[in-house]
């Protein structure tokens, strides 16, 4: 089955409005990152986390290793906001970079 | 600032033919990975390697060959494309403990 679980796989937000996205481990996720790809295919990274929380901007990421998930929560989402978002997780091992299959989130006006 | 630069970007192939692809980066990282992406679906590792010519395999190294031949340079080679296949192929790099980054990726068609 899938070690990096997304949910959910689609998501439509009006701008303005709040949401947050999961990912569920099946590993033992040491490490977990969040990636937005935009339309023309490039990946950018949004978060790297231990165990714990971040911020940045309108954006926060908790990653909660014990219960083996991780969330990233999108507060006054805009136009620019929409893309699909990318979990990853690394395992005890070190280095392997497992992938979930993605958030497709559009923002409308 | 450093740069994760992949050759070529489009890549047209037959099938049957061996394509080879292309990843250099220069930010002196040890780590560096090959993914492949589907059209919709996430990223699926390839090849991985932790340092100059190491090679450790991913979940789909099934019908490709990777080659580190120095710390810069990490190459992917499909062994035998496969008839109407599409895909973006993603090469990272990261230091240990830091998050890895990514070059534009090459998009393979197969005809």
């Amino acid at each position: 089955g899938d070690k990096v679980k997304q949910s959910p796989s689609a998501l439509s937000l009006q701008e303005g409005t709040n949401s947050a996205l999961r990912c569920n481990f099946s590993i033992a996720a040491t490490t977990v990152q969040w990636f937005l790809q935009n339309p023309r295919g490039s990946l950018m990274n949004l978060f790297y986390l231990v165990p714990g929380t971040k911020e940045n901007g309108r954006l926060k990421s908790a990653f909660d290793s014990k219960e083996s998930y991780s969330t990233l929560h999108i507060r006054d989402a805009q136009l620019e906001d929409s893309g699909t978002y990318f979990c990853a997780a690394v395992g005890t091992g070190g280095y392997k970079v497992v992938f979930g299959s993605g958030t497709r989130l559009l923002v409308s006006p | 600032g450093g740069i994760i630069t992949q050759t070529p970007k489009f890549l047209i192939g037959q099938e049957g033919q061996k394509l080879t692809l292309k990843c250099q980066q220069n930010f002196n990282h040890d780590t560096m990975y090959w993914y492949r992406q589907d059209s919709g679906k996430g990223l699926r590792l390839i090849y991985y390697s932790i340092t100059e010519n190491d090679l450790q395999k991913g979940d789909l190294s099934e019908g490709y060959d990777a080659s580190r031949e120095k710390k810069s340079s990490f190459s992917l080679t499909v062994t035998s494309a496969q008839k109407n296949e599409m895909a973006v192929f993603l090469c990272a790099s990261s230091r240990d403990n830091q998050a890895p980054l990514f070059g534009e990726g090459t998009r393979l068609s197969v005809l």
